[in-house]
């Protein structure tokens, strides 16, 4: 029972466009949700996050959108640059076990010059 | 640089046999969390320790066996290795034990069983 899903394996887009990644949770609990990035033989680092409280949070070029009652989250990236190709994992915490995280499979994004 | 470190990087076994994976968090950090990823899959969270105690256990085999010290560095003492037990795993770190939070990770450790 896979609860977070990114249907996407992988994603590219042309350098200076949108970049649209997309997430699915199915448990309602989850409260908190966290975009990760990771480049090849290094460890995800933490991309921008969202509160259930709110439908959409801002960071630079990073916007992400919650919609609760789709269950549905998705990352923006705008504009697009070669150096954001990798792996992004979104992940979903629940109150009841908030230090435990719960990732998708991650979608490979590729940014083309 | 996460402020997370892995030892060792790379690790070569064979089945049956037993490893241990070193995880040392950030400075300051009291929450260590152990993940699994095989190839081409989503990180599998395996167990999570704070100051110490464990607080969680996600779809650890009773093969492995995690703990965390009194310098909160921690371990993960995985054996009678199979094959599919061949994967990355990653150990990441945050400051508190519960709310929702960023979790800052180590590079990984590759483990490849043969």
């Amino acid at each position: 029972d896979q609860q977070v899903k990114q249907n996407s394996p992988s994603l590219s887009v042309q350098e200076g466009r949108i970049s649209i990644l997309n997430c699915d949770y199915t448990n309602s609990m989850f409260d908190y949700f966290l975009w990760y990035k990771k480049y090849p033989a290094e460890g995800p680092t933490f991309l921008i996050s969202i509160s259930s409280i709110k439908d959409k949070n801002e960071d630079g070029r990073f916007t992400v959108f919650l919609n609760k009652s789709a269950k549905h989250l998705s990352l923006h990236i705008v504009p697009s640059q070669p150096g954001d190709s990798a792996v992004y994992f979104c992940a979903a915490s629940a109150p009841t076990n908030a230090g435990k995280s719960t990732f998708g499979d991650g979608t490979t994004l590729t940014v083309k010059p | 640089d996460s402020g997370v470190t892995q030892t060792p990087k790379h690790l070569i076994t064979a089945t049956g046999q037993r490893v241990t994976l070193r995880c040392s968090p950030r400075s300051g950090d009291l929450s260590v969390y152990w993940y699994q990823q095989s190839l081409d899959q989503g990180l599998q969270f395996l167990i999570h320790y704070y100051n110490g105690e464990e607080r969680a256990k996600g779809n650890i085999l009773e093969r492995f066996s995690a703990q965390q010290f009194p310098d909160l560095h921690s371990e993960l003492n995985l054996s009678s290795l199979e094959l599919g037990d061949s994967a990355l795993y990653f150990c990441a770190s945050s400051p508190t034990s519960s709310g929702p939070n960023e979790q800052f990770f180590g590079p990984g450790t590759r483990l490849t069983v043969l």
